[in-house]
């Protein structure tokens, strides 16, 4: 069973300023990678996905990376931003088996940039 | 080009009373998920259909049920409503079942 981990649960950074979310997974056996980021009470927006082959993907000012030996993965971003202040997620569907569309979720880190 | 459309936003129901959601997918897109999401924890899998079969179901009570129609939108079904199923109820799309899924901006659902 996946089980996912997100560290931290919450950061706050002035403007500005490089962070680093961590996402970690304990089944390596998987499929892709999707990053999430969600305003509150509002829907999912998705960010960025890995596919299982890839190290990294990027978009604008946000890069993702994927190491399945560790059992990791990582959103970076760049020169944060006020408007960057969300509850980002990361999620896996199953590899294989019954529900294999299911997405797994962590609980997700909660992103404060004060300007 | 529209996204993933869930209806209706908010609905407030008492407990004992039945509700239905409402989820059109990204045009194009054959798998319908959906997910239960309460405050402050990460989205639960409820369901998944495709090509309007069920493909998967999460750890929810029979009271739960869901359909696919043949324009692959969707239905959520919730019977016997208890207070413990007020949450945010989101719907997500994707080309196949393990495609890079999108959401649509969810149904606050609270039963009082």
């Amino acid at each position: 069973k996946q089980e996912v981990t997100q560290i931290p649960a919450a950061l706050s950074v002035p403007e500005g300023e490089n962070l680093v979310l961590n996402c970690s997974f304990t089944d390596s056996a998987i499929y892709n990678l999707q990053w999430f980021r969600q305003d509150p009470g509002k829907g999912l927006t998705s960010l960025l996905l890995i596919q299982s082959s890839q190290r990294e993907q990027t978009s604008g000012r946000l890069n993702a990376s994927l190491d399945k030996s560790s059992g990791r993965s990582t959103l970076y971003i760049a020169a944060s931003q006020p408007g960057d202040s969300a509850t980002y997620l990361c999620a896996f569907p199953n590899a294989g088996g019954t529900s294999y569309g299911k997405l797994t979720f962590g609980q997700g880190t909660i992103l404060t940039v004060h300007p | 080009d529209a996204g993933v459309t869930q209806s209706p936003t908010h609905l407030i129901k008492t407990r004992g009373q039945q509700v239905t959601l409402r989820c059109s997918p990204i045009s194009g897109h054959k798998s319908v998920s959906w997910y239960q999401q309460v405050l402050g924890q990460g989205p639960q899998f409820i369901f998944q259909y495709y090509e309007k079969e069920e493909r998967g179901r999460g750890n929810f009570p029979d009271r739960f049920s869901a359909r696919q129609f043949p324009n692959y939108s969707s239905e959520l079904n919730v019977n016997a409503l208890l207070l413990g199923d007020s949450a945010l109820y989101l719907c997500a799309s994707s080309l196949g079942p393990r495609g890079e899924a999108f959401f649509g901006q969810g149904t606050r659902l609270t039963v009082v």
